[in-house]
């Protein structure tokens, strides 16, 4: 089945505890992507990348960090996480790059930070 | 940079009555425009996208949305509404670039 994994649903850490939030797609797509949700907010992406190692800024990068080393994988870094990014998180991907395709989305990351 | 306006950021509405969620974005250059569901505690589904021809597109769960470029407007239509429809709903919009921007969600609920 064509998807997008994410791992963990669901995590609760501390304020400065580095976590890995994993996102692997199964369909080849280039262009992967995360995004974060909040109430009142909408989606706002975080980072993105065009292909392997070709990662860019979003309109809300501070506090994280991304990779991309393999084609399917993308996963996204909280180096030293706060409450403020306490939220949900979604990866998405597409075929390339050029936005007429849509987005495959995987199931959500809710992240809690105390 | 787009940006995405969903009017109603609440909808209510009773089954098998029609209902529209409306969409504005900012820009008149060549956009593609893509309406997404997000059931409760799952990842956003692609419903239907306003590439480029007719300017009214057809989706999955008889949902249809009407491009009006003079009024750079997008909105979702459904002539008859089933409990199943209650989610939230997102509007996006690229312009052909590397970002999408997508507006900030209308709930819709549907009664019996």
């Amino acid at each position: 089945e064509a998807q997008v994994t994410q791992n963990p649903r669901y995590l609760i850490t501390v304020t400065g505890k580095k976590l890995t939030v994993t996102c692997s797609q199964n369909m080849n797509h280039e262009y992967m992507s995360w995004y974060r949700q909040d109430p009142g907010l909408g989606l706002r992406q975080i980072y993105y990348s065009m292909n392997v190692e070709v990662t860019d800024k979003g309109d809300v990068p501070e506090g994280y960090k991304v990779s991309r080393k393999e084609k399917r994988n993308f996963p996204l870094i909280l180096e030293s996480p706060s409450p403020n990014q306490t939220s949900l998180y979604f990866c998405a991907s597409s075929l390339f790059w050029g936005s007429d395709y849509g987005y495959t989305f995987g199931s959500g990351t809710r992240l809690t930070v105390v | 940079a787009q940006s995405v306006t969903q009017l109603d950021s609440q909808v209510p509405v009773f089954e098998e009555a029609p209902v529209e969620l409306r969409c504005n974005y900012s820009s008149s250059v060549s956009v593609y425009l893509f309406w997404y569901v997000q059931y409760p505690n799952q990842g956003l589904q692609l419903l239907l996208k306003y590439l480029s021809g007719s300017t009214l597109v057809k989706g999955i769960n008889g949902f249809e949305a009407e491009f009006n470029k003079s009024q750079t407007s997008f909105h979702l239509r459904k002539p008859s509404v089933h409990i199943s429809d209650t989610a939230e709903y997102f509007c996006a919009v690229s312009d052909s670039g590397n970002q999408f921007y997508f507006g900030t969600g209308t709930s819709l609920t549907v009664i019996p």
